[in-house]
């Protein structure tokens, strides 16, 4: 079975603060997607990052940056310099791969991290 | 491409009623799924489909049914609506193969009275 575990329920921080999401996951496959999902008061789901778990390599896009650890099971996400606008729920979500290397075309979602950013 | 089409937006039953929530994409996308997204639970698959004329169970299946009989549209059943079922319903779709980034529709709120 797998898990996401984001321990963080509610985060509140300032405007220009960094913030840092955290994100556990459990999974039994020895490969597998780590993804992180963005959803603004709009509702909708917007993907930001999909990582391999061969790919241990942190990424960096804009403000954005995640960072992979395989030894402690997490992928965390970092916000530089928070926006009003960066104000959102936001899911880590793992999916497993198959022998053969296709997906299983389902993910496992964690409770989400509830961002609030004041100016 | 409107990607990823959910209707309605909104819905209320009354318990014991059943529907069906629409969705459809037009990505050619081998991968459909339903999720259902509740306060503090994050979003939990309901049903899932790697194909047409394939379904499978998620981790909530019970009082939902699905099909696939194109690859274009898979739609959720339920059954006889339960106040339990007041969710908002998220539907998704992927590629095949190795690359499969969700592509989510904009939801459909239920609620159940």
């Amino acid at each position: 079975a797998q898990k996401v575990t984001q321990a963080q329920t509610e985060i509140s921080v300032v405007e220009k603060e960094d913030v840092t999401l955290d994100c556990v996951y459990e999974t039994r496959d020895t490969t597998y997607y780590l993804f992180w999902y963005k959803q603004p008061p709009s509702g909708e789901l917007v993907f930001l990052i999909r990582r391999n778990s061969f790919d241990e390599q942190n990424e960096i896009s804009g403000r954005y940056s995640w960072n992979f650890q395989k030894s402690t099971s997490s992928f965390n996400f970092t916000i530089t310099a928070s926006q009003v606008v960066d104000s959102a729920v936001y899911f880590c979500a793992l999916s497993g791969i198959r022998s053969g290397g296709t997906s299983y075309g389902k993910l496992t979602f964690g409770q989400g991290t509830i961002l609030t950013v004041h100016p | 491409n409107a990607g990823v089409t959910q209707t309605p937006k909104f819905q209320v039953l009354k318990t014991g009623q059943s529907m069906t929530l629409q969705c459809a994409q037009d990505m050619n996308h081998e991968y459909m799924s339903w999720y259902r997204q509740d306060p503090g639970m994050g979003l939990r698959l309901i049903h899932y489909s790697v194909g047409a004329g394939i379904t499978d169970q998620g981790e909530v299946p019970n009082g939902y049914n699905v099909s696939r009989s194109t690859t274009e549209d898979f739609p959720l059943r339920l059954l006889s609506a339960a106040p339990s079922q007041t969710s908002v319903y998220f539907c998704a779709s992927s590629r095949g193969g190795t690359y499969n980034e969700q592509f989510f529709g904009p939801g459909t709120r239920l609620t159940v009275l």
